[in-house]
């Protein structure tokens, strides 16, 4: 059985970096694609990016110039670093795995628990 | 980006009814499409991948069908347990984009 489990800092001040890793656990971890995505308090899910099985990142042109994705495959862990931190931050961040059943076309089936990050002065 | 758009935003339904949600991609993602379930408080799951596949271990009451733009998730009879926001994600292209999540109520 698969399983995403999460931690990081859940209170920021502005400006600073976010950083969250998410170790996997189950299974092998290369082969798969690694996802972050986030959800404001009450609102939809954001797709943040991924680093997939090639060892290519993708990110959310939204967020690019913050974010930093890496991976860490002795210790079977993924991390997200989201520099310069405002309150639209404010977020559970989830972790999940991205299933490449179709070459770039992966989906995701697994999901950590989320971590509340919450970026306030 | 593609933009994913879900309808109704929220619907409410007696139990045992038919349920349906529709998502709709401002252009076409042939079948990759996906729907997650979220319940209060909790992470979302995975309950269907290639719009119409159910992951591991979900019940066969819910079904994808669709392909191209238009997409749909079915509840075939809605218990209690599927109170729940509904959303759908294409991983056609890159952003890979959410619909806007539908609220599923008991009426």
């Amino acid at each position: 059985q698969v399983q995403l489990q999460q931690w990081g800092a859940g209170l920021l001040q502005p400006s600073e970096t976010l950083s969250l890793t998410c170790a996997v656990y189950g299974e092998s971890f290369s082969g798969w694609n690694w996802v972050w995505i986030r959800q404001p308090p009450g609102k939809g899910l954001e797709w943040i990016g991924e680093f997939n099985h090639r060892g290519s990142t993708h990110y959310n042109p939204s967020l690019e110039s913050r974010v930093t994705m890496s991976v860490d495959t002795s210790k079977n862990q993924f991390s997200l670093k989201l520099s310069s931190v405002t309150a639209a931050d404010t977020a559970i961040y989830y972790c999940a795995r991205g299933f490449p059943r179709r070459g770039v076309y992966s989906e995701i089936d697994y999901w950590g628990q989320g971590t509340l990050v919450t970026v306030s002065s | 980006d593609i933009q994913m758009t879900q309808s109704p935003s929220s619907l409410s339904a007696s139990v045992g009814d038919r349920v349906t949600i529709t998502c709709r991609a401002s252009q076409g993602i042939s079948n990759y499409l996906a729907w997650f379930q979220q319940k209060p408080g909790k992470a979302p799951k995975s309950l269907i991948y290639g719009a119409s596949s159910l992951q591991s271990g979900v019940p066969s009451k819910f079904s994808g069908s669709g392909s191209g733009t238009d997409f749909t998730l079915t509840i075939s009879s809605l218990q209690s347990e599927d109170v729940a926001a509904y959303y759908c994600q294409q991983y056609y292209d890159y952003p890979r984009t959410f619909g806007q999540g539908t609220k599923v109520e008991i009426k």
